[in-house]
């Protein structure tokens, strides 16, 4: 079965920058690719950007464009969020997210189980 | 951008009760809109996607509908365990947005 097992919660200082990693099983790695979503506390849900585990593009969201790097690891089977210039308002829970597709539609099938991350000074 | 709003943003219904979540789309996103549960400290559960289809697990008590730029999530007998979150989500384009969310609680 699909696994997503997500690295664990982090504490940054403002200006700091945050790596996630997200290590897939039980499937072939490189058939989807993955995206990465936010929540703040009590807040909706933030689509981040996307990967594409096949050949490493990607596509990022406007708002993080300049601050976020999305890479993977075929040999592990992980892709990583990377997220600079930290500050408090990052402050939220980050999941990858493993694509679906059919039929040209996309949806988010299989979640990690989330990694935490709070900057405070 | 593509903007999702859902209505309306909270919904206080009992056990039994049938209920009904809209979600607009600021342009016609054909059926590229898919539907998740979230409850509190969970990450969130794909319900629904291309609109209608339901995802293999769910119960059948969950339905949607819709095209273009309106749509629906039906639950036709609200259980106790379906008292949490919902989003819909666009994926016709990126950045594939959420709506903000509809907290269902009971009555």
């Amino acid at each position: 079965q699909v696994q997503l097992v997500q690295s664990g919660a982090e504490v940054k200082k403002p200006g700091a920058s945050v790596k996630v990693a997200c290590k897939a099983s039980g499937y072939t790695f490189t058939t989807y690719g993955f995206s990465w979503v936010r929540q703040a506390p009590g807040q909706g849900l933030e689509w981040m950007g996307w990967i594409s585990a096949y050949n490493g593009n990607t596509n990022y969201a406007q708002e993080f464009q300049g601050r976020v790097t999305m890479t993977r690891d075929t040999s592990t089977s992980t892709v990583f969020m990377e997220l600079t210039s930290l500050r408090s308002d990052d402050t939220a829970i980050y999941y990858c997210v493993r694509e679906g597709e059919v039929a040209g539609t996309v949806f988010f099938p299989f979640w990690g189980q989330g990694t935490l991350v709070t900057v405070s000074s | 951008d593509i903007q999702m709003t859902q209505s309306p943003s909270s919904l206080s219904a009992s056990v039994g009760d049938r209920v009904t979540i809209t979600c607009r789309a600021s342009q016609s996103i054909s059926r590229y809109l898919n539907w998740y549960q979230q409850r509190p400290g969970r990450a969130p559960k794909l319900l629904i996607y291309a609109a209608s289809t339901l995802q293999s697990g769910v119960p059948s008590r969950f339905s949607g509908s819709g095209s273009g730029t309106d749509f629906t999530l039906t639950i036709s007998s609200l259980q106790p365990e379906d008292f949490a979150t919902y989003y819909c989500q666009q994926s016709h384009t990126t950045p594939r947005s959420f709506g903000q969310g509809t907290e269902l609680d009971i009555k």
